[in-house]
Parts: C-alpha cells; sequence; structure tokens
C-alpha cells in the first residue's frame, strides 16, 4: 500500500507565477490535510478537506491560496501569484477516518 | 488561543543514554496527541498516538505519556542511538469538526556516535 504521494518534490518559481502542488492520499483515505512549514517555524495547518468539501480552511491564507480535493484525482493546493514569502515546505496528510493523519514527502517550494 | 511548545529546541546526548523530551499544551481538553519524527529534508513518520483517555503509549524503545490536566506530554527514547538523530514534533488534536494538528516547535536531538 503505496503511502501519502506529492509531487512534485521541488519546485522553483518566479514571483507572480503560479505553483500547483499534488498529493494523492494512500489508498482509501478520503480526508487531506495540507500544512506549510516555513523556514525556521514549524508546521502550521492550512486546510482539511474531504472529497469535493472544504471542511476547514482556517489556516489558508485570505488571498491567492486555494485547495481542491476532486472527486476523481488528487488534491491540489495553488498558490497564484507567487511571492517570496511563499517559499516554504508544504506537506500533504491523508487519513480514512478523522485520526491519524499520514504525512507525505513535502514539497519544497522556492520563490525567487 | 492554542498553543504548543516543545522544550528543549536542541538536545545533543552520547549514544546509549536514555532522553526525555517534552511537549505542553495550553488547553488542556485535548482530543488526542501525537508524536512524530521529522529527517531532513523528509516528511514526518508517526511514532506514536495518545487518546486523551490513555496515559501512555509503547512502542519499542519509545514511550509516551500524556497528563492533560497539567497539559504535558513527554517522549521517553531508552538507549538511544546515532539513527535516532531527527527532529521529533508533537501535535495536538482538539475535538469538533475539524480535524487540524497544532504543532510543536520540534526539538532536534542529536545522538552522538
Amino acid at each position: 500500500n503505496a503511502g501519502v504521494m506529492q509531487n512534485p518534490r521541488h519546485l522553483v518559481r518566479r514571483r507572480g507565477q503560479e505553483a500547483r502542488l499534488r498529493c494523492s492520499p494512500m489508498k482509501g483515505h478520503s480526508h487531506v490535510y495540507w500544512y506549510r512549514q516555513l523556514p525556521e517555524e514549524g508546521l502550521k495547518f492550512m486546510v482539511y478537506l474531504q472529497k469535493e468539501n472544504i471542511i476547514d480552511e482556517s489556516g489558508m491564507p485570505k488571498e491567492r491560496f486555494s485547495a481542491e480535493f476532486p472527486k476523481e484525482g488528487p488534491s491540489i493546493l495553488r498558490i497564484q501569484q507567487v511571492v517570496r514569502g511563499d517559499s516554504a515546505a508544504y506537506f500533504c496528510a491523508s487519513s480514512s477516518q478523522p485520526e491519524t493523519q499520514y504525512f507525505g514527502p513535502g514539497t519544497r517550494l522556492l520563490v525567487l | 488561543k492554542q498553543e504548543v511548545t516543545q522544550i528543549p529546541a536542541a538536545l545533543s546526548v552520547p549514544e546509549g543514554e536514555n532522553l526525555v523530551l517534552n511537549c505542553s499544551f495550553t488547553d488542556s481538553a485535548i482530543y488526542n496527541l501525537q508524536w512524530f519524527r521529522q529527517d531532513p529534508g523528509k516528511g514526518l513518520t508517526s511514532l506514536l498516538l495518545i487518546q486523551s483517555s490513555q496515559r501512555e503509549q509503547t512502542s519499542g524503545r519509545l514511550n509516551a505519556s500524556l497528563d492533560k490536566s497539567s497539559g504535558r506530554s513527554t517522549l521517553y527514547i531508552a538507549a538511544s542511538q546515532p539513527g535516532d538523530s531527527a527532529t521529533y514534533l508533537c501535535a495536538v488534536r482538539y475535538g469538533g469538526a475539524t480535524n487540524k494538528l497544532i504543532f510543536g516547535t520540534g526539538t532536534l536531538l542529536a545522538v552522538q556516535p
């Protein structure tokens, strides 16, 4: 059973470009969570989704960030018009029930 | 405000020592608490999960305890090995519709051979 998969593992964008981060949950998992780890800081919750629904987006920046988890396919975290402050590691986690969350390897975004 | 704090921020021990990592949380009405390990440039590996009704969990050389009333958890690592070197994170989940984890800032552990 493959774990949580994230791609790309590393992403370089110039200021103003868009970044799309993908997360494929573990097989059978319908709950997906996104967290961000800024340099020298702890992980911060961003958003919690179930299939086709956003359950909690209290940690999402108000502008430029969006997330989806469609009926088919991976969950997508989209960052429009990236700025240097968006440089961070973005982690996805999944769970079958709202219990133990299993984390992916992360996507490291660097904004030049 | 729900906050999670970990001390020490960094710890260096010689191989073979037993050690304790500390985690404290401001709001004691937790649903569960989870300890993770993070290796440099890697993702998080779940080590132990303690439900709010439990006092401790054990896995191999690891033992995690939970004291809700005092808002504390400890991770005990017995007979430490160089391979234990990593950042250890604790994360708290509160009840309700949200399942978000609130993370501490971690303890960076170095076990010297």
